[in-house]
C-alpha cells in the first residue's frame, strides 16, 4: 500500500519568513495530493491540493509544488503569520482506485512573533 | 451547510469495556470515513463506505472494531473491548462521491481515553 513520509516534523520560523514542508509518498498511481492544516484540539481542514497532471498550485500566500518523477511533492508558505502555527498532514490517493487518504505523520509550524 | 456531527466529544472507559462512537455527514455526501488518529500521528482510515457499503476496511482491527451505515447516511463505529492501545481521536469524515477530485471534510472527532 502507500506510504508517506514527511519532513520535518517540527518547523520554527519568525513570522514573516517563509516555510517549507515536504512529502514523499511510494506508489506511483497516486494521483491526488491534499495538504490539510489541524489547529490544537482542531479537526483537519484542507487548506491547498494538487493532481498529478499539474506542477505547481498557488493560493495567496500557499503553493504547492509536485515532482512525480521523484515521488515527491512539497508545501510552500510565505509571509508566515501566528495563525499559521498548528500542525501540517500532507495525504496522498489514487482516485482511480478509491478516494482513500494516506497521511503523513505531520509537521508542527510554530510561527513565533 | 451544516458540518460533519460526531457524538460523544471526549469518552474515558476502562480497559476491557465497550464504546461506540456516532457520525452524521454532511448532507447529500455519498462517502463516510472513520478515522484513528494517535496522539502525534496524522489520521488513519479504518473503513470508508459509499452510501452503506463498505469500500475499504482492510486497516479495520476487525476482532474487536466493528461499524456500520444503516440507510446509507448515519454511521457508529464499535470498539468491543477496548484495550488501550485503542486511546486516540476517532475522526469521522464525508465527501460527495469517491473516484474524484472531492474534499474530505472531518467531524469534531472523539477522543477516546482508556484506562
Amino acid at each position: 500500500g502507500e506510504n508517506v513520509e514527511q519532513h520535518p516534523s517540527t518547523l520554527s520560523v519568525q513570522e514573516g519568513d517563509s516555510a517549507v514542508i515536504k512529502c514523499t509518498y511510494s506508489d506511483s498511481a497516486s494521483n491526488y495530493f491534499p495538504w490539510y492544516k489541524q489547529e490544537l484540539g482542531k479537526r483537519p481542514q484542507l487548506i491547498i491540493d494538487i493532481r498529478s497532471n499539474v506542477g505547481e498550485k498557488k493560493d495567496q500566500r500557499i503553493a504547492v509544488t509536485l515532482n512525480k518523477t521523484a515521488k515527491h511533492f512539497s508545501l510552500h508558505i510565505t509571509e508566515t503569520q501566528p495563525e499559521d502555527s498548528a500542525v501540517y498532514f500532507c495525504a496522498a490517493s489514487n482516485l482511480i482506485r478509491s478516494s482513500t487518504l494516506t497521511f503523513g505523520k505531520g509537521t508542527m509550524l510554530l510561527v513565533s512573533p | 451547510e451544516a458540518g460533519v456531527a460526531q457524538s460523544p466529544r471526549y469518552k474515558i472507559i476502562e480497559k476491557r469495556q465497550s464504546v461506540a462512537f456516532w457520525c452524521n455527514p454532511i448532507s447529500g455526501h455519498a462517502t463516510l470515513y472513520w478515522y484513528q488518529q494517535i496522539l502525534g500521528q496524522g489520521p488513519k482510515l479504518l473503513i470508508q463506505f459509499q452510501n452503506n457499503g463498505v469500500v475499504d476496511d482492510s486497516q479495520l482491527p476487525k476482532d474487536r472494531f466493528s461499524a456500520e451505515r444503516l440507510k446509507g447516511v448515519d454511521s457508529t463505529l464499535k470498539i468491543q473491548p477496548a484495550k488501550l492501545e485503542d486511546s486516540a481521536v476517532y475522526l469521522c469524515a464525508s465527501s460527495r462521491r469517491s473516484g474524484q477530485v472531492d474534499t474530505q471534510y472531518f467531524g469534531p472527532g472523539t477522543r477516546l481515553t482508556v484506562l
